[in-house]
């Protein structure tokens, strides 16, 4: 079946990056998402990947992709304050008329000083 | 307004109550989206409506009745909860045709809590 895989937490200190690895089953994803959800409030796109691309690079944020292994990871550079929230990897399976992203279950990530 | 928007932003209800969560885009999406959050358990995808028609009913218990009367607005109808409903409910939409990525755009959820 699918499923999207996350670990939970991560730590790191300000001004470092922060590496979020998820892992996902379905071969046949067509994009790969990453959200943002900061305290109370909806969750934000940060930014996606087709499958057919190995890295896609915004501003702090890249996003790495290993087709073969099915892992996606998110790196932030220069970690900020303002960067903490939980972070969802999501795919998309790419059928149907309305997309049925399958999301994992958030890494929480904490900003320490 | 622009986005995507739900009201109301908190609801406290008891098991007796009949409630509504009330879901508006305005992104000209043609697809909208009920998904339930809770500590318990990640993202789970409760209803997906297309062009106002219901393509997905993923085993949700009867107590939530989810209502589209067009494609921007979409309801989630509450009644006769139990207390284990209580989680933030979020909504969202998508452009929802064949183009891709079909990427959807999240409103800010309603923190739903059952006495």
């Amino acid at each position: 079946g699918e499923d999207v895989e996350q670990s939970l937490f991560l730590s790191v200190r300000e001004g470092d990056s922060s590496v979020i690895n998820c892992t996902y089953t379905d071969s046949s994803s067509t994009y790969l998402y990453w959200y943002k959800q900061e305290p109370g409030a909806g969750l934000q796109l940060l930014t996606y990947i087709f499958s057919n691309m190995d890295m896609k690079q915004d501003q702090r944020l890249t996003v790495l992709l290993n087709k073969k292994d099915k892992h996606l990871s998110l790196r932030i550079a220069d970690t900020q304050t303002g960067d903490s929230a939980i972070y969802f990897c999501a795919e998309d399976p790419g059928y149907s008329s309305a997309s049925k992203i399958i999301f994992g279950s958030g890494t929480r990530l904490s900003i320490r000083p | 307004e622009t986005g995507v928007t739900q009201t109301p932003r908190h609801l406290v209800m008891g098991m007796t109550n009949k409630k509504s969560l009330k879901c508006e885009q305005h992104l000209g999406h043609n697809a909208m989206y009920w998904y339930k959050q809770s500590a318990k358990k990640p993202l789970e995808l409760m209803f997906v409506y297309s062009l106002e028609e219901r393509v997905e009913n993923n085993s949700v218990p009867s107590r939530f009745s989810p209502e589209c009367p067009n494609s921007s607005h979409l309801f989630l109808h509450l009644h006769t909860l139990q207390p284990e409903d209580s989680a933030l409910y979020l909504c969202a939409s998508s452009q929802g045709t064949s183009g891709f990525p079909d990427t959807q755009y999240f409103g800010p959820g309603t923190r739903l809590t059952v006495l």
